[in-house]
């Protein structure tokens, strides 16, 4: 069954270093979504992304963050600049196209900002 | 505004019983969709369910049940005779018409624990 994957599993960085979390969304899945979830709490929205373009955005994403499609599979979030309060799990998701409208999620990358 | 609301922090049941993981809702659209992820300790998120807000059948999928009820706001979810591996957190989540693409809005998850 082909699923989202998500690279690395774990990301150790120093603070104010950019990281680039990566993604490669189900292959006929046009619709891509980052999410991110601080340990023990909810699972938040960042982003959405169709047609090389940003959809919808959080407040939480802000100059700090950018997405991007740099071919036809790979979907990656950018952090330029990270800081401690960045720290979690980030969720890739992707969503099909047909009237069934579930995301389905990536494994996640875990981000530990020292 | 969209809102989830699972009240229920945590849980503890014995293995084979019963359990109901409460959602409630709040949304100013009039289509919406609904839906139910499981969080194992390996930390994926994995989707179990959808309901579109036209759709009030509850819904059986083996020992896993669905009560949407739409004059409460309400989406609860029950386990029917609990396993072990029924052990995660939870989450309910909602999406509305107003969102694009339909991004999703958690609830903050109900850890439910399944002793044997």
């Amino acid at each position: 069954e082909p699923e989202v994957t998500q690279t690395p599993s774990h990301q150790v960085t120093q603070m104010g270093q950019e990281v680039i979390l990566r993604c490669v969304p189900i292959s006929n899945h046009l619709y891509f979504y980052w999410y991110r979830q601080i340990l023990g709490q909810k699972v938040e929205f960042l982003v959405s992304f169709y047609n090389n373009e940003i959809s919808e955005k959080s407040e939480i994403f802000d100059d700090q963050f950018s997405v991007e499609r740099p071919d036809g599979s790979n979907f990656t979030l950018k952090i330029r600049s990270t800081k401690l309060e960045d720290s979690a799990m980030y969720f890739c998701a992707s969503r099909g196209t047909s009237g069934r409208n579930e995301q389905f999620f990536g494994p996640g990358t875990r981000l530990t900002v020292l | 505004a969209q809102k989830v609301t699972q009240v229920q922090t945590e849980i503890s049941v014995v293995e084979k019983e019963d359990v109901t993981l409460d959602c409630v809702y709040e949304t100013r659209d009039t289509t919406y969709y609904l839906f139910w992820y499981k969080q194992p300790p390996s930390g994926e998120l994995v989707f179990l369910i959808r309901r579109n807000s036209f759709d009030e059948q509850n819904e059986i999928s083996g020992r896993y049940s669905w009560n949407f009820q739409k004059s409460t706001s309400s989406f609860n979810f029950t386990i029917t005779a609990s396993q072990v591996v029924d052990s995660a957190v939870y989450f309910c989540a909602l999406s509305g018409r107003g969102s694009t693409l339909g991004r999703l809005y958690f609830g903050r998850g109900t850890q439910l624990t399944v002793w044997p």
